[in-house]
């Protein structure tokens, strides 16, 4: 099973709300990671968490906050986003020290109103 | 910093022809280069995984080649069909576990 599952596929939320992405992986990689991606752009990384420790954050805004509770499960939490924020968020593992694929789920699109 | 540059941005060929899309990169201490499919609106396909100690890998109609010292990469599809119009990404990671850095990508489209 090579599946990176992502929920919700879409999301839509105002400057005020709080929500959270979810991420799950079960090819026993020990590496996991959020992008940021806007329309025509490549992605972008955010935040690679590695055997479940945060290991490289891209100076990321507060207002995002991303939470490992096991090595199959990440979750993005979202607070006090702004418009801009809207973009296509995807989630990735790994497997760390040996030269294998980055796996990618199916994005969430979030939009902020 | 490393930079990765795709050359086309775009590319538009009929149905049969073989096609080349290319990859630069800046750094050549990279520990692996991945190409990537993606579809509008959909997350990324892995094609191919090259190996900095490796020169190609081939998957089907897809070969790719990876020149470390000159920083370039190729990605080589043979008998183009209409399914395989989507965006390509080529993209590089400088140790295990660590970021990727992806160029802008080139958008192929294969007309029946």
């Amino acid at each position: 099973d090579t599946e990176v599952t992502q929920t919700p596929k879409h999301l839509v939320m105002g400057m005020t709300n709080k929500k959270s992405l979810k991420c799950e992986q079960h090819m026993g990689h020990r590496a996991m990671y959020w992008y940021k991606q806007k329309a025509k752009k490549p992605p972008e990384l955010m935040f690679v968490y590695s055997y479940e420790k945060l290991s490289i954050n891209e100076s990321v805004p507060s207002r995002f906050s991303p939470e490992c509770p096991n090595s199959s499960l990440l979750n993005l939490h979202l607070h006090a986003l702004q418009p801009e924020d809207s973009a296509l968020y995807l989630c990735a593992s790994s497997q760390p020290g040996q030269s294998y694929e980055q796996y990618f789920g199916p994005g969430t699109r979030l939009t902020v109103t | 910093k490393q930079e990765v540059t795709q050359i086309p941005a775009a590319l538009s060929v009929p149905e049969g022809e073989n096609l080349v899309l290319n990859c630069s990169f800046t750094d050549s201490a990279i520990y692996n280069l991945q190409w990537f499919r993606q579809d509008p609106g959909k997350g990324l396909t892995s094609l191919l995984l090259i190996q900095s100690s490796q020169r190609e890998q081939t998957s089907g109609r897809l070969n790719a080649s990876l020149d470390k010292s000159s920083g370039r990469s190729t990605l080589y599809i043979a008998a183009s069909q209409p399914g395989d119009s989507a965006t390509y990404l080529c993209a590089v990671e400088e140790t295990s576990g660590s970021r990727l850095t992806f160029g802008e990508g080139t958008q192929l489209t294969v007309n029946p």
